[in-house]
């Protein structure tokens, strides 16, 4: 079965803590790709970062940094002196191939407070 | 615009009643989802077209749901005899390509917001 858990329903935050947004995914593929989406109050997604199955490497943009960790089967989110403007929905998500349509967790409600 | 369209943006419609739902993706995006954001449910996938292979299907919660995407641009979600358990935001996106493309993510509209009543 293919499946991503988002076990942080809600996640509060003072502004300029730091938070980490966990991401588990479960595939039986060797091949696969991960997505970071945003929903901002607005409602609309905004695509953050896709990572394939075989780059394992770290990313970072900014203050957003991704983890991919094949061994434990996570993808987690880490935001780094949050600000206000970061309070949207995150969600996870995961593609088995290229013809195959998105499927997401439930979503993490991340909320920071001046 | 440059971006995915969804019409209406909020649609109320009394139980049993047929509602069409309207999505103009980004001209020259192949691929076109629908999922279903449901209150505490993340995003559910329900149609998926691409190019002009025929549409996976496999979302759709029941056969009171359809939808067509003609002439490879507009598509359109219709729901027959809605019930209130169809009260959602319905969300359309489209890609250049396939969604494991790398530089082909998914864009998404604003949604469709029905309420059932």
């Amino acid at each position: 079965a293919q499946k991503v858990t988002q076990a942080q329903t809600e996640i509060s935050v003072v502004e300029k803590e730091d938070v980490t947004l966990d991401c588990v995914y479960e595939t039986r593929d060797t091949t696969y790709y991960l997505f970071w989406y945003k929903q901002p109050p607005s409602g609309e997604l905004v695509f953050l970062i896709r990572r394939n199955s075989f780059d394992e490497q770290n990313e970072i943009s900014g203050r957003y940094s991704w983890n991919f960790q094949k061994s434990t089967s996570s993808f987690n989110f880490t935001i780094t002196a949050s600000q206000v403007v970061d309070s949207a929905v995150y969600f996870c998500a995961l593609s088995f191939s290229g013809n195959t349509p998105l499927v997401f967790g439930k979503g993490t409600r991340l909320s920071v407070i001046a | 615009g440059a971006g995915v369209s969804q019409s209406p943006s909020n649609k109320v419609t009394e139980k049993g009643k047929d509602v069409e739902l309207r999505c103009d993706p980004i001209s020259g995006h192949t691929a076109l989802y629908w999922y279903r954001q449901s209150l505490g449910q993340g995003l559910e996938f329900l149609i998926y077209f691409q190019g002009n292979s025929a549409p996976d299907k496999s979302g759709l919660p029941s056969d009171r749901f359809s939808a067509e995407r003609t002439g490879g641009s507009v598509s359109t979600l219709t729901i027959q005899r809605t019930q209130q358990e169809d009260s959602a935001v319905y969300l359309c996106a489209s890609s250049l390509t396939s969604a494991g493309a790398y530089n082909s993510p998914l864009h998404f509209g604003n949604g469709t917001r029905l309420t059932v009543t």
